[in-house]
């Protein structure tokens, strides 16, 4: 099956620092999709891309989709201790047909924040 | 609106024994989805619905049954559970643009 590779697996930094991560697949995806879960949640929606070469902000946060949509990168400016957590890449197939909305999650970056 | 609610959030069971869980939505979604969660390995599809009366396998269902019954509520049992089944179980259904919706998770140990 269709696999992502996250990186890093984990990262640790400074408050006020600026992070990025990864994703990259072996097959094409028409949506990437960027996830955060704290400690006990459920992931919860950053980005969400829809055409290569995307690049779409969410305040701090910042998303691209790469033109070969075979990868996507997260970066986050100025961290913050809350910006603590496991964050998730997330490819999807098709925006309809027979996919039916299936998406392939990457393994996830620990990101924590040192005050 | 309280979008997506799972029950239980957290249950011990013995090898062999059986459970149901209960996934609920309240936004009207044709799609959910259920997912394991296990360390190091990212969420991993077990089994999904397009409608009310329609399940499919994903990527991980073996040990596990599925059921659509009523469009709002989409339920993973175990039969006979193994440790092997040990991981936090996430339902998700699909909203707008397709943009999957998770419910806070059930932590299942499995002695």
């Amino acid at each position: 099956g269709q696999q992502l590779n996250q990186s890093p697996q984990s990262m640790f930094i400074q408050e006020g620092e600026d992070v990025s991560m990864n994703c990259t697949s072996s097959s094409i995806f028409n949506t990437w999709l960027w996830y955060k879960q704290d400690p006990g949640e459920g992931p919860v929606l950053l980005i969400a891309l829809y055409k290569a070469g995307e690049l779409t902000s969410n305040g701090r946060l910042t998303a691209q989709f790469g033109i070969t949509r075979k990868d996507s990168f997260l970066n986050i400016s100025a961290s913050i201790p809350s910006d603590v957590g496991i964050y998730f890449c997330a490819g999807q197939e098709n925006a309809g047909g027979t996919s039916y909305g299936k998406l392939t999650f990457g393994q996830g970056t620990i990101l924590t924040v040192h005050p | 609106n309280a979008g997506v609610t799972q029950t239980p959030k957290f249950r011990v069971l013995k090898t062999g024994q059986s459970m149901t869980l209960l996934c609920a939505q309240d936004m009207n979604h044709e799609y959910m989805y259920w997912y394991r969660q296990d360390p190091g390995m990212g969420l991993r599809l077990i089994h999904y619905s397009v409608g009310e009366g329609t399940t499919a396998k994903g990527e991980v269902p073996d040990g596990y049954n599925v059921s659509r019954l009523k469009k709002q509520n989409f339920l993973l049992g175990l039969e006979s559970a193994a440790p092997s089944q040990t991981s936090v179980y996430f339902c998700a259904s699909t909203g707008p643009k397709e943009t999957q919706y998770f419910g806070p998770g059930t932590r299942l140990l499995v002695l």
